[in-house]
């Protein structure tokens, strides 16, 4: 099977500009989620989605973080104005349900410099 | 709110040995916890999920223990090889939570 594919793969901005993330999961994976992966760090969850709607978004800078899935399917991850600190890597994951027996699945991230 | 703990950034051992990392938790105990293996520029992949309930779980070289009472899972690799250098992850299904990682370098 295809795994989860993210783009860009790279991205360098400036502060205060605008990004965004694009992610096509798993085909037939219900739950994708958001995380960052601050160097030396593990993943943190931004936000998780079951099919199109949100199932958690609590540690989601929401004055400066935006996310939608369209359709259940792919979704796309915003930053807008960016800061410094969001230097990152965005790491998208699905899975065909929720809970135990639905481990993720990472697409390889995109890597985040702001200056 | 729970606490992931993964006990050193990094481990260095001699190709053949086996390598052992701890996560430990804090709080409730997860009903299952996850171990993922990080190679550099590349997303997480799953390894072994163990449930509060079984004490151990192998799949190869790989061994997975969890002790409610320590609140502590185990990972082992035996036989290690400089292929398996990577950074290991803990996930708690719970909470959705990664612990930091700990860093695993096998020399030959």
């Amino acid at each position: 099977e295809a795994g989860v594919a993210q783009s860009p793969r790279y991205k360098i901005i400036e502060k205060r500009q605008s990004v965004a993330f694009w992610c096509n999961p798993i085909s037939g994976h219900a739950t994708l989620y958001w995380y960052q992966q601050i160097l030396g760090q593990g993943p943190k969850l931004l936000i998780q989605f079951q099919n199109n709607g949100v199932v958690d978004d609590s540690q989601l800078p929401k004055d400066r973080f935006s996310a939608e899935r369209l359709k259940g399917v792919d979704s796309t991850l915003k930053i807008q104005p960016a800061k410094l600190e969001d230097s990152a890597v965005y790491l998208c994951a699905s899975s065909l349900g929720f809970g135990a027996n639905s481990p993720l699945h990472f697409g390889n991230g995109t890597r985040l410099t702001v200056t | 709110s729970q606490k992931i703990e993964q006990n050193s950034e990094a481990l260095n051992i001699q190709e053949g040995k086996t390598a052992t990392l701890t996560c430990n938790y804090t709080n409730y105990s997860p009903a299952y916890l996850q171990w993922y293996r990080q190679d550099p520029g590349r997303g997480p992949v799953f390894l072994l999920l163990i449930r509060e309930n079984e004490k151990e779980k192998r799949k190869e070289r790989l061994k997975v223990t969890f002790d409610t009472t320590l609140k502590q899972s185990l990972f082992h690799i035996t036989a290690s090889q400089p292929a398996d250098s990577a950074t290991y992850l803990c996930y708690n299904n719970n909470d959705m939570r990664f612990g930091a990682g700990t860093r695993l370098t096998v020399k030959p």
